[in-house]
């Protein structure tokens, strides 16, 4: 019931942008997107509860289609601060909750 | 506020001892949670609990222990560790389901 992430793991330059894919096999009800740096815990970024949302701060913002079971978080501009592992989640029917696989994003000068 | 309180912050268990990790949030949350992220594995749902008195499995619940007697904590009990337990284990919280969620800063813990 995991979702999968793509890419696994991408190197930017400052400056430059990012796409992170989530998608689910299963039906997504919701999409919640976090961030981890190293050694750290995971903090949030955002929840998209319907279809079709769209949300955003700063400069990072997500999209999710429910129909395709899929969203997508939009990094732009990226600092050296955005570093870190990108993981999306989503509860199922039963309350549980199931992290994405990952996706390691460097920023380098 | 404090958030979300986990003790200890490093632990090393011999195999067969048992533990447990506390974990505390002063929010007023109603759901709470514990995962273990192992290197190449993300972090997996090991039992959570979606108010006092109700606890339910996650996806790794073998081997572990919960219990839910107030709002506020939600320890996690290893009932006789092995070393496929060596694992980082976060607690987190959030006033519902598809809400925030919290975490607390992680329990390193080593099964020799």
């Amino acid at each position: 019931q995991q979702p999968v992430q793509s890419p696994q793991a991408v190197i930017l330059r400052e400056g430059e942008d990012a796409v992170i894919n989530c998608s689910s096999s299963k039906a997504l009800y919701s999409v919640h997107w976090y961030r981890q740096k190293h050694g750290e815990a995971p903090v949030f970024l955002m929840i998209l509860l319907k279809g079709g949302e769209q949300k955003g701060h700063d400069k990072i913002s997500a999209s999710f289609n429910e129909k395709k079971q899929q969203s997508s978080l939009y990094l732009t501009a990226s600092q050296l601060s955005y570093s870190g592992t990108y993981f999306c989640g989503t509860y199922n029917a039963g309350n549980q909750f199931y992290f994405g696989t990952g996706t390691s994003l460097t920023v380098i000068p | 506020n404090a958030g979300v309180t986990q003790t200890p912050k490093f632990q090393v268990l011999k195999t067969g001892q048992s533990m447990t990790l506390q974990c505390a949030q002063d929010m007023n949350h109603e759901y709470m949670s514990w995962y273990r992220q192992d290197p190449g594995m993300g972090l997996r749902l090991i039992h959570y609990s979606v108010g006092a008195g109700i606890t339910d499995q996650g996806e790794v619940p073998n081997g572990y222990n919960v219990s839910r007697s107030t709002t506020e904590d939600f320890p996690l009990r290893l009932l006789s560790a092995a070393p496929s337990q060596t694992s980082v284990y976060f607690c987190a919280s959030s006033y519902l389901t598809n809400t925030e969620a919290f975490f607390g800063q992680g329990t390193r813990l080593t099964v020799v």
